[in-house]
């Protein structure tokens, strides 16, 4: 089962611009993760965000989460080469498992 | 941090045969374990939740007579592939949760790459 999606499917931008994706999600929440995966790689935990937090900052990350409307956005600032990858936002309700979204492809070019 | 660690990294098999994926909590204790696959260019989805001492729970859709997840101890849980085909080929990946409660951290797995030939 998925949770949701996310927006854009796929981001292509210039290194030093910002990359905005946004996730939308169907139920109640306990918090929504945010994690990156390179190709063919294994997850990295970017940021966490509990139901009742609205922004959360973590170096370049930026997340956002508006439970009234079940979205989230996550933004990087400044976005370099190497944060080209795949992003996901995970949702967990109380003693479940992490449901992820769909996610989106971003492309940094030099 | 906590560790999960994924065995194999990869795997190649013939089809018709069974290839068992192991994942296993470092240094905490994991009642709680989740195993998810991965198609190329599509997100992770749920297979299971692999339960300590008791049957694991399926999502809805997946065999459970094809993915056998054996959880017999704390740090140990495996998913057994059974009469491989080729679409079953794709990236598993495991994750266990630390402690009990909600608010408790989840953990991944590297993932393990399983071509069926």
């Amino acid at each position: 089962s998925q949770q949701g999606e996310e927006d854009p499917q796929a981001l292509s931008i210039q290194e030093g611009e910002n990359a905005t994706m946004n996730c939308s999600y169907k139920t109640s929440i306990n918090n929504l993760q945010w994690y990156r995966q390179n190709s063919g790689r294994g997850l990295v935990h970017l940021i966490l965000i509990r139901s009742n937090e609205r922004e959360k900052h973590s170096g370049r990350l930026r997340v956002t989460l508006d439970t009234s409307k079940k979205s989230s956005s996550l933004l990087i600032t400044a976005s370099r080469a190497a944060d080209t990858a795949s992003y996901f936002c995970a949702t967990r309700q109380a003693g479940t498992a992490l449901i992820f979204g769909k996610g989106t492809t971003l492309s940094v070019s030099s | 941090g906590a560790v999960v660690s994924q065995h194999p990294s990869w795997v190649i098999c013939k089809s018709g045969t069974s290839v068992k994926i192991e994942c296993r909590s470092l240094d905490f204790q994991a009642t709680t374990m989740f195993w998810y696959r991965q198609f190329p260019k599509q997100s992770l989805m749920l297979m299971a939740t692999s339960n300590e001492g008791s049957k694991a729970t399926y999502e809805q859709g997946v065999e459970k007579d094809k993915f056998l997840i054996n959880h017999a101890s704390l740090t140990l849980s495996t998913l057994t592939v059974t009469s491989a085909h080729p679409e079953d080929s794709s990236f598993y990946i495991c994750s266990a949760l630390v402690g009990a409660t909600s608010g408790n951290t989840i953990y991944f797995g590297e993932g393990s790459w399983l071509t069926v030939v």
